[in-house]
């Protein structure tokens, strides 16, 4: 089974620190991404990476950045929190480009910003 | 753009009834459609797929077939359970990247 890790399950931040949030996938899979999800809006697409070095722009960009340095690595980046950015946020991973294939998503990192 | 809109819930219901969430997409061309769920505690957890029209996505008890001509993937299940219970989520796929548009999600709470 494909296994797709979050490294922390809870986040505490204050205003203005800058956040990493990290994400391990194990099945070799080239693409990742990284969603925020809030009551009544679903998930939204961050940001998402095809391959190693590789990103591209989601739907809801601003205020973060990522970092993709190893295959099986996808880290997302607050450069400044800000209390809006409080959510849950969830990564994925996926084989590219094969119609119908899913996404394998972890169990989520719940970030508060204070 | 693409967009997936899915029925507010919660949803309510009892032990063995039925349900149904409606869904309904948005998009050029022909994108593959989607249901997750995801229990609560834990992250989103593919339920069922169809990936082109007259499909029928099953799983687990739960169905839903790609109706091209109402732009609709509602989900169904016959007979509910209390492990039922969970958000379920409604999305769609274009061909680059499998970047997935899911819709608001839809909470369901079966009550023994």
């Amino acid at each position: 089974d494909v296994k797709v890790t979050q490294s922390s399950r809870y986040l505490v931040k204050r205003t203005g620190e800058k956040v990493f949030l990290e994400c391990v996938q194990d099945m070799d899979h080239e693409n990742m991404f990284w969603y925020r999800q809030d009551p009544g809006l679903g998930l939204r697409l961050i940001y998402f990476s095809y391959d190693v070095k590789m990103k591209e722009k989601g739907d809801i960009p601003e205020g973060y950045s990522v970092s993709r340095e190893k295959k099986e690595r996808f880290s997302l980046i607050l450069e400044s929190a800000s209390t809006n950015q409080t959510s849950m946020y969830l990564c994925a991973s996926s084989l590219p480009d094969t119609p119908g294939s899913p996404l394998h998503f972890g169990n989520g990192t719940r970030l508060t910003v204070t | 753009g693409n967009s997936v809109t899915q029925m507010e819930g919660p949803v309510t219901l009892s032990e063995e009834a039925f349900l149904t969430i409606n869904c309904t997409y948005t998009a050029t061309g022909y994108p593959s459609l989607f249901w997750y769920v995801q229990y609560p505690g834990e992250g989103l957890q593919l339920l069922l797929k169809a990936t082109k029209a007259d499909d029928k996505g099953s799983n687990k008890g739960f169905e839903a077939t790609y109706r091209k001509e109402t732009t609709s993937f509602h989900l169904e299940k016959g007979s509910v359970q209390v492990s039922d219970s969970a958000v379920y989520f409604c999305a769609l796929a274009k061909a680059a990247g499998n970047k997935l548009t899911f819709g608001g999600g839809t909470r369901v709470l079966v009550k023994p």
